[in-house]
């Protein structure tokens, strides 16, 4: 059974760029993940899709800023010259045969 | 545009039945895999059931036997049944569509509320 582990929190100040990162367990290194972004008091919406060579395909209409890429089970989402609206929610996402399985988010805060 | 609408959700008692609706439009809905996640409050996203465009379907472990996912091609809508509902049940209901022949979940609705209280 694929899961993804996520830390609680992240903190960046403004303008500056932090890292996200997904951790898939033992077995599933090479799975690719989604990364989805949940505003406070809004539903999520779709970021991209990384895949384990780092190559990613992102969302229509988001921003250059937003990047992802993979090293071994980890994959990261890169948000450069953060802006405040960038404060949210992160979840990854994978899926398995007749499975959807989410991350437990990480609430970034932007200082 | 790709647009997802939910309704149906509400207040209901414990052991009792709600039935959620999906509405979509912007795209060609038969030809595409939806799904409906829930948020309980404050806390994160869980995936509750998948029903695929020629109707696979899919159903997580914590609702399994209590709710029914289907589809309706010539309404473009998205149904999710909930029979003996729980307390922790209690949650924000969104339907999110597959990505084309992928598996990431690409455009998501604004959700619907279930509470589940006597």
């Amino acid at each position: 059974q694929v899961v993804l582990t996520q830390s609680p929190s992240a903190s960046a100040s403004l303008g500056a760029s932090v890292n996200l990162t997904c951790t898939l367990n033992s077995g599933h290194s090479t799975y690719a993940i989604a990364w989805h972004q949940q505003q406070p008091e809004k539903g999520p919406r779709y970021l991209m899709k990384v895949n384990s060579d780092g190559s990613h395909t992102k969302g229509d209409g988001i921003p250059d800023r937003f990047s992802g890429s993979s090293s071994g089970a980890e994959r990261y989402l890169t948000i450069s010259s953060l802006q405040s609206e960038d404060e949210a929610d992160y979840y990854c996402q994978t899926w398995g045969t007749g499975i959807r399985v989410f991350g437990g988010g990480t609430k970034l805060t932007v200082l | 545009e790709v647009q997802l609408v939910e309704s149906g959700g509400g207040l209901v008692q414990p052991g009792g039945s709600l039935r959620l609706s999906c509405a979509a439009s912007g795209f060609t809905f038969n030809t595409y895999s939806i799904n409906w996640v829930r948020q309980a409050p404050g806390k994160g996203l869980e995936w509750v059931s998948y029903i695929s465009s020629i109707g696979t379907i899919y159903y997580a472990d914590s609702v399994k036997g209590r709710f029914t996912i289907s589809r309706d091609n010539a309404k473009n809508s998205l149904y999710l049944q909930m029979n003996s509902l729980r307390a922790e049940d209690t949650a924000v209901y969104y339907c999110a569509r597959d990505q084309y022949g992928d598996y990431v979940f690409d455009s998501w609705g604004q959700g619907t509320l279930v509470t589940v209280s006597s």
